[in-house]
């Protein structure tokens, strides 16, 4: 399978305790992105990496959160001190930057459902 | 700030007709307009990209509208069949590729 991955599938904690999430993009793709999805919404953008350099960061993204992509090539999402509001769907997406700076489709991994108890 | 809404209402619909689904956006005028299935407990899958300078994109049973006066994108997928019984979500371009989606709607195609 050459898509995009995600580990694990599924992960409970209990509220206070730190998590770390692993995404591997498509491989040839440069752009590598984090989304949160919560029951009855939409994807809500988190950040964004361009090969290894973070680019944009949302302002969902408090200070227990950070992201990395050493070497542009896999991704990690940590969450410290988990609060019962983390609970959701934390998804990851890759794309290709296209000649021109034409947008191109997002590939999604399966997601990690975090669940804080 | 961007704002992009679609129907949060479940669309009912009976196997062969076309269902179409509505996405409507303010205060930004995007480039592009994307299009994804969800099924449940699983990642969005690309379906289709229109560009504001084209009206219509066909895949298949699947087509594209982009209004850019109205601010509006509607979606169609003629023939349904109960396989097609997902969540659709719109979502445009921010920047970088950055995807602002709406909450989806709930498409069920009944036998």
């Amino acid at each position: 399978d050459t898509g995009v991955s995600q580990d694990p599938r599924h992960k409970i904690t209990k509220r206070g305790q730190n998590v770390t999430f692993r995404c591997d993009p498509i491989s040839e793709h440069n752009r590598l992105y984090w989304y949160r999805q919560t029951l009855g919404q939409g994807p809500e953008f988190l950040t964004y990496f361009q090969n290894e350099a973070q680019l944009e960061k949302s302002r969902l993204l408090s200070d227990r959160f950070s992201a990395e992509r050493p070497k542009g090539s896999f991704s990690t999402l940590e969450i410290q001190r988990t609060e019962q509001g983390d609970s959701a769907m934390y998804l990851c997406a890759s794309s290709l930057r296209a000649g021109g700076g034409r947008d191109t489709e997002a590939f999604f991994g399966q997601g990690t459902r975090l669940t804080v108890v | 700030s961007q704002k992009i809404e679609q129907n949060s209402e479940a669309l009912n619909i009976q196997e062969g007709k076309t269902a179409t689904l509505t996405c409507n956006y303010t205060n930004y005028s995007p480039a592009y307009l994307q299009w994804y299935r969800q099924d449940p407990g699983r990642g969005p899958v690309f379906l289709l990209l229109i560009r504001e300078n084209e009206k219509e994109k066909r895949k298949e049973r699947l087509k594209v509208t982009f209004d850019t006066t109205l601010k509006q994108s509607l979606f169609h997928i003629t023939a349904s069949q109960p396989a097609d019984s997902a969540t659709y979500l719109c979502a445009f371009s921010g920047g970088y590729n950055k995807l602002i989606f709406g909450a989806g709607t709930r498409l069920a195609v009944h036998p």
